[in-house]
């Protein structure tokens, strides 16, 4: 299976702070990259698809790039509503999923 | 608007079976597959296949093929995740999600609100 790795595990942000994580992929997958958000409680949510396809209603501040092996979720004037936790999933062979990085407040 | 339902938390022992539900509605049931989603307390989501409920064909993750059975009700537009042989470390939160494909991408959307199953003696 296609390993992915997400770095950091977590980071602590305040409101308007831009947040960037990323991804990096065992072998390349091209751009068959998805970024979800999952809340406790509540239905995960896809943000980005494709590696840069906004998902419909998701707000534009998330935004997502990268090809082959390397993946960034960039997250713009970070809003309350975000603090959350977010995964990276490949498409590009049997599903996985990073690890995940917490966004916590600071 | 396009939902997916689950049914609520179990409580299982080790060895025994358990069944998960997922209604949908606000769509064409047949159209598009159901994939199934884990995640164990502390780790990041583990899929473990997906069904055709149009077909009924299935196909699973090497890791859970003997254990996993997916099935569908066409007439109730739900389909089902049955879990066999638990162990404590099928504890986890089971999500199903809808397959969405193009040309050039696949992903889930949307999600159910998952199901807590919990597997102690």
């Amino acid at each position: 299976d296609i390993q992915m790795t997400q770095s950091p595990s977590s980071l602590s942000a305040s409101v308007g702070d831009t947040v960037t994580i990323t991804c990096r992929a065992s072998q390349s997958i091209n751009k068959h990259l998805n970024w979800y958000q999952l809340k406790p409680a509540k239905a995960p949510k896809v943000l980005i698809y494709g590696a840069a396809n906004l998902q419909s209603g998701v707000p534009s501040r998330f935004s997502g790039s990268g090809s082959g092996t390397d993946f960034t979720l960039t997250i713009s004037s970070l809003q309350p509503e975000d603090f959350a936790t977010y995964y990276c999933q490949q498409s590009f062979a049997t599903p996985t999923f990073g690890g995940g990085t917490k966004v916590e407040m600071k | 608007q396009v939902q997916l339902v689950q049914s609520g938390a179990e409580v299982e022992k080790p060895g025994a079976s358990v069944q998960v539900s997922c209604r949908t509605s606000g769509y064409t049931f047949t159209d598009y597959y159901i994939h199934w989603v884990r995640q164990a307390p502390g780790q990041g989501p583990e899929w473990l296949g997906w069904i055709d409920p149009d077909s009924g064909d299935t196909k699973y993750a090497q890791k859970f093929q003997g254990r996993v059975t997916m099935t569908r009700d066409t007439s109730i537009n739900t389909v089902y995740v049955e879990v066999n042989s638990l162990r404590p470390d099928d504890t986890a939160v089971y999500y199903c999600a809808r397959d969405r494909t193009t040309v050039t991408s696949n992903w889930f959307d949307p999600w159910g609100q998952g199901t807590l199953v919990t597997v102690s003696s």
